[in-house]
């Protein structure tokens, strides 16, 4: 059973049309949760941490903010260049170490 | 800006050979990871590394796997015998604590034939 489930699987946007993506989550002792975009053929690029309830992070046209049970990942006027796969991965202890567990992430087109 | 290299990008072996991929983490990061994506699925834990050490890994690092930091700024995952199934994206990460954000590698991109 998945702990991280992401929502939509994939997102079609006009420049400029605003949106959200969904990160869900069900781990316990929630340890910090990571925002990464992906582009094709290369690894995942930071993007935000979010460790508690109510936290908010801002990047540009990109906001991030934290539930007890998901995430949004908010795309304010949203340019062609802001097309990518969006990766969200929680953080709880296994075992002495943080483990990060992935979702399948949203693919994101914006149009010009 | 600081980051974490792979190589080589691409590697194309034949099933049953050994294989090795090399990272260089960020210089100052003490923990260590590598993580794999097949083709079209999420991305995921094979094993963690610290003070000369495995200190996680996952079910999918069997004995096949295995990891080494030979010196201060090389960490490497060796697969012994190739599998088909082998065939995906290798990503290493590395990070100064535990809990803290995680910075990947470019990836390599390996192809069992």
């Amino acid at each position: 059973e998945d702990q991280v489930t992401q929502s939509p699987e994939a997102l079609r946007l006009q420049e400029g049309e605003s949106s959200s993506l969904n990160c869900s989550y069900t781990v316990s002792g929630l340890r910090g949760l990571f925002w990464y975009r992906q582009d094709p053929g290369k690894g995942p690029e930071f993007l935000f941490t979010l460790y508690s309830a109510g936290e908010e992070k801002e990047k540009e046209r990109l906001k991030a903010t934290l539930t007890k049970k998901e995430s949004f990942l908010h795309i304010t006027a949203p340019k062609p260049e802001d097309s990518a796969t969006y990766l969200c991965a929680v953080q709880a202890k296994t075992g002495g170490s943080y483990i990060p567990t992935f979702g399948r992430g949203t693919s994101l087109i914006v149009h010009p | 800006e600081p980051e974490v290299t792979q190589t080589p990008s691409h590697q194309v072996t034949q099933m049953g050979q050994e294989v090795i991929l090399r990272c260089v983490p960020i210089s100052n990061h003490l923990y260590f990871y590598w993580y794999r994506q097949i083709l079209g699925q999420k991305v995921e834990f094979l094993v963690s590394f610290y003070n000369n050490e495995i200190s996680e890994k996952s079910e999918i690092f069997d004995d096949q796997f295995s990891v080494e930091r030979p010196d201060g700024s090389n960490f490497t995952l060796k697969i012994r015998s190739t599998k088909l199934e082998d065939s995906a994206m290798y990503f290493c990460a590395s990070t100064m604590a535990s809990q803290e954000t995680q910075y990947f590698g470019p990836g390599t991109r390996l192809l069992v034939l």
